[in-house]
């Protein structure tokens, strides 16, 4: 089945950096992915859709300057958090469908951010 | 404004008693309604999509229905490796649309 990989897993960084997230599809292209946050407890929420060669749709009340997305390749997506500050810790996820095969969103393992 | 609401919100068994979780929609045409499931500190693991009301879909314990207003997550004789949130998620049926997720209903099934 499709497999879409994420890393790092896990990142502390101090307030004040920025931290780089991948996205990966591994067996199939994705033209489109999605970035998903996670609160305890929560639903996810989208933050992002990120399309191929254009710029990423940020969902309302997310701030595209804080939250970069870069979409480079058909198998590649990434999302910066800039300047990040402790209400930015989270859980955050990345999703990609492979729409040739019909199956349903595959989503990675997450990576988990801390600011400290 | 598409909306998922699931209950209970925990829910803690023995094993081998069986069980449903519930997913309320509303969604302006519905495209989807997609199950998923959860371990902690993981990304969710696909389980089903599920597009018409009357659909059923099963894969081994687990067993998906879809009516107009909701859809039932059936649990039959679980065992401990069942326990994770299971997550419920919509894609209405407009020209571009994105998932909309409940909040997940936390399953402990206990040996």
């Amino acid at each position: 089945g499709a497999v879409v990989s994420q890393h790092p897993s896990w990142v502390i960084c101090k307030s004040g950096t920025s931290v780089k997230i991948e996205c990966r599809s591994l067996d199939f292209q994705a033209t489109t992915m999605f970035w998903y946050r996670q609160f305890p407890k929560q639903s996810l929420m989208l933050m992002a859709t990120s399309n191929e060669g254009s710029k990423a749709t940020y969902e309302q009340g997310v701030e595209k300057d804080k939250f970069l997305i870069n979409h480079a390749s058909l198998t590649l997506s990434t999302l910066t958090v800039t300047s990040a500050h402790p209400e930015d810790s989270s859980f955050y996820i990345c999703s990609a469908r492979d729409s040739s095969s019909g199956g349903g969103y595959t989503f990675g393992s997450g990576t988990r951010l801390t600011v400290v | 404004e598409d909306q998922v609401t699931q209950s209970p919100e925990a829910l803690r068994l023995q094993e081998g008693e069986s069980s449903s979780l519930n997913c309320s929609y509303t969604v302006s045409g519905l495209r989807g309604l997609f199950w998923y499931r959860q371990d902690p500190g993981k990304g969710p693991e696909f389980l089903f999509t599920l597009y018409s009301a009357g659909e059923e879909k099963e894969k081994e314990r687990l067993k998906a229905t879809l009516t107009k207003k909701e859809s039932f997550l059936h649990i039959t004789a679980p065992k401990p490796e069942d326990s994770a949130t299971y997550l419920c998620a919509v894609q209405a049926n407009s020209g571009y649309s994105t998932l909309t997720f409940g909040k997940g209903t936390m399953l402990l099934v206990s040996p």
